[in-house]
């Protein structure tokens, strides 16, 4: 059962547009919501993450706007570049409950992010 | 301070093999987290470590085992390779707080690349 949902599969845009990935999730134990970059070769690398108790949060070019009654929150890249362009994934967490909720990242499908000159 | 290193960064093996990867987490992080990633099936949770104990699983056959040693660092095994065991295996660690309930920002490290033919 896929609980976290990310669309589009891939998105092409031309240098400074601003790409939004969208995701939903199912499960409203999840009370944390990371973005995560990752280039081809490397592990993915923590972006920018939200609460739920927060409706939008910014840190330089990269916005997460987070709507709880929808279940759903997106991240939104400003002025992108071609340095943008790699692969980017949601992912959910539930809240500390005891060990069967540690450690355990919820991750969609991922977005492939081209950005062109 | 030196990220995540996990070694050896790739790996080819035949069927019926078993393979061990390693995990040295950030200085300080006592929490491991593992991950398999695959075109397929994209980022999935394996398990969590804490104080060289397991407190989280995932939906994985019991061919893969892990463990933690008590410099945290980590290793994971998988015995009798399949062909769709071929994978990222990436590693991941966190903070954690004084009652061992790790943070929510995970680590990640550049992965394992495993292919088993």
């Amino acid at each position: 059962q896929q609980q976290v949902k990310q669309s589009p599969q891939s998105l092409i845009v031309q240098k400074g547009g601003i790409p939004i990935i969208n995701c939903a999730y199912e499960n409203t134990a999840f009370d944390y919501f990371p973005w995560y970059q990752q280039f081809p070769g490397k592990g993915p690398a923590l972006l920018i993450a939200i609460r739920p108790d927060v409706s939008e949060k910014k840190e330089g070019r990269f916005t997460i706007s987070f709507n709880k009654s929808a279940k759903q929150f997106s991240l939104h890249i400003m002025d992108s570049q071609p340095g943008d362009s790699a692969t980017y994934f949601c992912a959910a967490k539930r809240r500390n409950a005891g060990g069967t909720s540690y450690g355990k990242l919820t991750f969609g499908q991922g977005t492939i992010l081209t950005v062109h000159p | 301070k030196a990220g995540v290193t996990q070694t050896p960064r790739y790996l080819i093996k035949t069927r019926g093999q078993q393979v061990t990867l390693s995990c040295s987490p950030i200085s300080g992080h006592r929490s491991v987290s593992w991950y398999q990633q695959t075109p397929g099936q994209g980022l999935q949770f394996l398990f969590e470590y804490f104080s060289e104990t397991q407190r989280n699983k995932g939906n994985f056959p019991g061919r893969f085992s892990g463990r933690q040693f008590s410099n945290s660092r980590s290793e994971m095994n998988v015995s009798t390779l399949e062909l769709g065991d071929s994978a990222l295996y990436l590693c991941a660690s966190s903070l954690t707080g004084t009652g061992g309930e790790p943070y929510n920002e995970q680590f990640f490290g550049p992965g394992t690349r495993l292919t088993v033919l």
